[in-house]
């Protein structure tokens, strides 16, 4: 089946500057890749996905980007801001993982005022 | 507000004993897909079930199951709960199959002392 792995596990940066977290997949056939925000003790919230006929996707001060070559994909966030601190998830879907979503660990991030 | 509903919040019982989560989907969407989330294994798939029928599974534990009904909602019973069952249940649903764009339910949080 599909194995998801995200990195860095945590993540701190200053307010305004910018965050990086990596997945990387290993079922070739997998085309889906949505990423999570969860606040603490909240649901987990889609805030933007990716399907594999694209490289990149936009929306606002996020983008995520998928290289099916290497098999991985990355979310950006530009200009942090103080409520961006959550945990963030990527997740990746499809081939022989149909209907099932794996998750990476998770990536906690602070963002500091 | 994602529109997916989730009853009861919290759930605290006894080990040995057995519960039953509920689930409503967003209007219009006809798959549920169940959830557990616990700190040291993250977020688990367990199943999904499409317009009334058992889509996709996890690893779910055969003490559990679900089911899906004919207006959508659907229950998860657990039963012969130990400690390590006490965890975050969400559930989420989507318009289709294919586990694309699932919108996440608050979650149930079960206690098992």
């Amino acid at each position: 089946g599909e194995n998801v792995e995200q990195h860095p596990s945590t993540l701190s940066v200053q307010e305004g500057d910018s965050a990086v977290i990596k997945c990387t997949y290993s079922d070739s056939a997998s085309n889906y890749f949505p990423w999570y925000k969860q606040e603490l003790g909240k649901r987990p919230q889609l805030i933007i996905d990716i399907r594999s006929n694209v490289g990149e996707k936009k929306d606002q001060r996020i983008a995520v980007t998928l290289n099916k070559t290497a098999k991985h994909f990355s979310l950006h966030i530009t200009e942090t801001q103080p409520e961006d601190s959550a945990v963030y998830f990527c997740a990746a879907t499809g081939g022989t993982s149909y209907g099932k979503l794996t998750f990476g660990q998770g990536t906690i991030l602070t963002v500091h005022p | 507000d994602s529109g997916v509903t989730q009853t009861p919040k919290h759930l605290i019982t006894a080990t040995g004993q057995r519960v039953t989560l509920r689930c409503s989907p967003r209007s219009g969407d006809l798959s549920v897909y169940w959830y557990q989330q616990s700190l040291d294994q993250g977020l688990q798939f367990l199943i999904q079930y499409y317009n009334g029928e058992e889509r996709a599974k996890g690893n779910i534990l055969e003490r559990f199951s679900a089911q899906q009904f004919p207006d959508l909602h659907s229950e998860l019973n657990l039963s012969s709960l130990e400690l390590g069952d006490s965890a975050l249940y969400f559930c989420a649903s989507s318009v289709a199959g294919t586990a694309y764009e699932q919108y996440f339910g608050p979650g149930t949080r079960l206690t098992v002392t």
